[in-house]
């Protein structure tokens, strides 16, 4: 079983950036790639980009490309999504998700509030 | 860029009843389309991949069907706690890209 912990609620000024982590635990011999998704308040999931770590890729969706960073941790056990340049549009709910691929997301974390006010 | 359409995008339904959603990709995108199920305030969960595949531990009354571009997911026997919202999901590998659908949000 894989457990994924994500780092708590962030308030932010618009301009400003947000570095999020999500640290996997348990039996993750089956979740090398890290996706991140974003929840606006009241509207559905959309696909930031993922990251598979032990293989050094990592891509982006267009609408994100230049502002996100994608990274990992020493340990491959820790990622991370920086978002910056933050409008009020970014407010919303993060999660990060581990599976085989980018696009098998199996473990999911608790979601991450980012809040951006001006 | 592919894109996803899901209809209906909420239905009202009871106890015991059969539902079924249905995911259009605009293109052909072979059996690479997932299926999740989020509900209030909750991290989405992984129902049914590749199209037709239950996760494990994923209850039987779910079960998905479909390739090329279009897709049926459907709940047989549906319970109280599938009130939830479901969306479609599909994925390429090179490059790696991922589209969810619009989701359908089903009342019980």
């Amino acid at each position: 079983q894989v457990q994924v912990l994500q780092s708590g609620t962030e308030i932010k000024k618009s301009g400003s950036s947000v570095k999020v982590s999500c640290k996997a635990s348990g039996d993750t011999s089956n979740s090398f790639s890290v996706s991140w998704v974003r929840q606006a308040p009241g509207h559905g999931l959309e696909w930031m980009g993922g990251t598979i770590p032990v293989a050094g890729r990592t891509h982006y969706a267009q609408k994100f490309q230049g502002r996100v960073t994608l990274s990992a941790g020493e340990s491959t056990d820790i990622a991370y999504m920086e978002l910056r340049n933050l409008t009020s549009a970014d407010t919303g709910i993060y999660y990060c998700a581990r599976g085989l691929i980018p696009g098998h997301m199996l473990h999911w974390g608790q979601g991450t509030l980012v809040a951006v006010s001006s | 860029d592919i894109q996803m359409t899901q209809s209906p995008s909420s239905l009202s339904a009871s106890v015991g009843d059969r539902v079924t959603i249905t995911c259009q990709a605009s293109q052909d995108i072979n059996n690479y389309l997932n299926w999740f199920q989020q509900r209030p305030g909750k991290a989405p969960k992984l129902l049914i991949y590749d199209a037709s595949t239950l996760e494990t531990g994923v209850p039987s009354r779910f079960s998905g069907s479909g390739s090329g571009k279009n897709f049926t997911f459907t709940i047989s026997g549906l319970q109280p706690e599938d009130f939830a919202t479901y969306y479609c999901q599909q994925y390429t590998n090179l490059p790696p890209d991922v589209t969810f659908g619009p989701g359908t949000k089903v009342d019980i």
